[in-house]
């Protein structure tokens, strides 16, 4: 069975400061990757995904996660963190050939003054 | 377009009741999903149904959780003699056959049993 790990539940910076938000799975073929954004008391919304082609991905909102195979990770960054970037994130993962995602528990974006 | 609509936003119940919560896709979409999120974690994944007939119900965790969508449309999730670890937010989502990997969410169920 696939897993997802994002590794700390929180994480905080400064606004401008450079947005790093880890994710590793542990998947025995290239998997199809996802970012989810949540706002409270929404839905998640697809910040961006990877399912073929150019490993670094580009999203909504100045995000961008890149694919390494070698290191099972797909970590999100942003190179200038605005207080609007304050919102839960979570990775998921999906076996090629499926259709439910697998996510992780999330991470807790803190933007600070 | 309106995105997925859920219905109630909350609902509070108390342990042992019978609760119905409603999923509204996005229109044209025919693949439909039920997640449970519980609090500090991420969503799991516990039906998904291609037009009118569940596809895979394996995550389902017993036989108190019960989905239809009989016209292939809404969908509502039932959930017999609840039990307070069955609080949790209840995610729906919606998607075209063939695009699973683009699903759309909607705001969630908050479902609190005392």
């Amino acid at each position: 069975a696939q897993s997802v790990t994002q590794l700390g539940s929180h994480v905080s910076v400064s606004e401008g400061a450079l947005v790093l938000l880890r994710c590793n799975y542990s998947s025995s073929v290239p998997p199809y990757l996802f970012w989810y954004v949540q706002y409270p008391n929404q839905g998640l919304q697809l910040l961006l995904k990877y399912t073929t082609g150019a490993t670094l991905v580009k999203g909504i909102n100045g995000f961008e996660a890149e694919f390494k195979k070698s290191e099972t990770s797909f970590h999100l960054t942003k190179p200038s963190a605005h207080m609007s970037d304050a919102a839960e994130y979570f990775c998921a993962v999906t076996s090629r050939g499926s259709y439910i995602p697998t996510f992780g528990r999330g991470t807790s974006l803190i933007v600070h003054p | 377009g309106a995105g997925v609509s859920q219905t109630p936003s909350n609902k509070v119940t108390e342990k042992g009741k019978y609760v119905e919560l409603r999923c509204d896709p996005i229109s044209g979409h025919t693949a439909l999903y039920w997640y449970r999120q519980s609090l500090g974690q991420g969503p799991e994944f516990l039906i998904y149904f291609q037009g009118t007939g569940a596809a895979d119900d394996s995550g389902l965790p017993n036989d108190r959780f019960f989905a239809v969508r009989p016209e292939g449309s809404v969908s509502t999730l039932k959930i017999q003699r609840t039990e307070r670890g069955d609080s949790a937010v209840y995610l729906c989502a919606s998607s075209f056959i063939g695009r699973e990997h683009e699903q759309f969410f909607g705001p969630g169920t908050r479902l609190t049993v005392l």
